[in-house]
């Protein structure tokens, strides 16, 4: 697709509950970044996928966090046994590696609300 | 590690007056400073960056942000804001060309008519 698509735009689940979010960047795109965004806390940084570089994951809040990019190209991630203030959404971005733009594609978002 | 802070949370303006948004950055060697905006509903869109050179950067919008490295701050400046400019803005922060991008809090802009 022409941008960053994620998926679920929105998911509602029970506390304890697992979640998958999905992302899936511009094409070529290299760099893949997961931030969360909440009320008041801006854009947290989570993880960061380089290229064929070990991901940065020294965002993520908990081990209940995790997130994986498979063949350099779509990234999910995983929260385990869902807590209510993991409720937020949760953001994906894409860019190119290398160049001197550095500017960030974002999706639209994944909204998450842990009841 | 880098970190950006961003003062302030909201800023209220009237229609037609000027406008400065406050950053300040760490980072150990020469940042690559960014602001983009979110208008409601909508999502990130990048207004302007500084990597190296001309220390006074032209965005989109008619915004425009100033890299001071003694002051370690990149502020956004308007000289006459529109009521389409009310959003959040967020300052980001990164280094060489393959470092992670880090955001500030964000400052929520609200216009006066």
């Amino acid at each position: 697709g022409a941008g960053v698509s994620q998926s679920p735009s929105n998911k509602v689940t029970e506390k304890g509950k697992d979640v998958e979010l999905r992302c899936d960047p511009i094409s070529g795109h290299t760099a893949l970044y997961w931030y969360r965004q909440s009320l008041g806390q801006g854009l947290e940084f989570l993880i960061y996928f380089q290229g064929n570089s070990a991901p940065d994951k020294s965002g993520l809040p908990s081990d209940r966090f995790s997130a994986e990019r498979t063949g350099g190209s779509v990234s999910t991630l995983t929260i385990q046994r869902t807590q209510q203030e993991d409720s937020a959404v949760y953001l994906c971005a894409s860019s190119l590696l290398g160049t001197p733009t550095g500017e960030l594609f974002f999706g639209e978002g994944s909204r998450l609300t842990v009841l | 590690a880098q970190s950006v802070t961003q003062p302030d949370i909201h800023i209220t303006v009237s229609e037609g007056a000027s406008l400065e948004l406050r950053c300040n950055y760490s980072y150990g060697a020469t940042p690559y400073l960014f602001w983009y905006v979110q208008s409601p509903g909508q999502g990130l869109q990048l207004l302007l960056k500084y990597f190296s050179g001309d220390t006074l950067v032209q965005g989109i919008k008619g915004f425009e942000a100033e890299f001071k490295r003694s002051q370690s701050s990149f502020n956004l400046r308007k000289p006459s804001v529109h009521w389409s400019d009310a959003a959040e803005y967020f300052c980001a922060v990164g280094g060489n060309r393959d470092d992670k991008i880090i955001f500030g809090k964000g400052t929520r802009l609200h216009i006066l008519p």
